[in-house]
């Protein structure tokens, strides 16, 4: 079936501009994960949604950062007033269910460069 | 701080041998325990999972599971060129249908098999 898709898959945009990025989860999975991934750092977690529950914003590393999911289904990362060290490629990954053992499946991602 | 802790490598492996990739992470409460390989420029894949302690073998792979030393590994046994690449590995405090739905990564360990 269909794996986890992103859009766009580049990005690039002048400092202080707002970008949206896309994700669009596996059919029927309910979890939906940010995390982003900057050259040469690991994996760092910016915010998981679950259903309805309210969703764990705890990575965010800014208020310039946001997210929202839609009808539990798609969900859009928006980076305001971009930044450099925003530069990043930012992953998204979806689960069959909440929490640990459900396996996280990722999708392209996409990679974000701020001039 | 949740750390995991991988051997940044690389590790360099002839063809045909077996490639042993460790892990360490420091919450004594982890619970699920993920593989993931990311080629270069790739988004990871994930390749392994396991929750409970010993053993899990999968074709060439085999995931150990150590909890009470805090430790995992990723054996790839008949190692291929084609497994060259990074692996990550991921860490989850809760287990099934927990709400802890983030995954703590490793820096990931370089692989190159040679031919």
């Amino acid at each position: 079936g269909a794996g986890v898709s992103q859009s766009p898959s580049n990005k690039v945009t002048e400092k202080g501009k707002d970008v949206e990025l896309r994700c669009d989860p596996i059919s029927g999975h309910t979890a939906l994960y940010w995390y982003r991934q900057s050259l040469g750092q690991g994996l760092e977690f910016l915010i998981y949604f679950q259903g309805n529950s309210a969703p764990d914003k705890s990575g965010l590393p800014s208020d310039r950062f946001s997210a929202e999911r839609t009808g539990g289904s798609v969900s859009t990362l928006t980076i305001q007033r971009t930044q450099q060290e925003d530069s990043a490629v930012y992953l998204c990954a979806s689960s069959l269910g909440p929490g640990g053992g459900y396996e996280q499946y990722f999708g392209p991602g996409t990679r974000l460069t701020v001039t | 701080q949740k750390e995991v802790e991988q051997n940044s490598g690389p590790l360099s492996v002839p063809e045909g041998a077996i490639a042993s990739l460790n892990c360490t992470y420091s919450d004594r409460g982890s619970q699920s325990f993920f593989w993931y390989r990311q080629y270069s420029g790739k988004s990871p894949e994930l390749i392994m999972f396991i929750y409970s302690n010993g053993d899990k073998e999968d074709g060439r792979f085999t995931a150990q599971l150590n909890k009470a030393s805090q430790y995992v590994s990723l054996l790839i046994r008949d190692s291929q060129p084609s497994d060259s690449a990074t692996y990550l590995c991921a860490v989850n405090l809760g287990g099934r249908g927990s709400t802890l739905g983030r995954l703590y990564f490793g820096r990931g360990t370089q692989l190159t098999v040679w031919p």
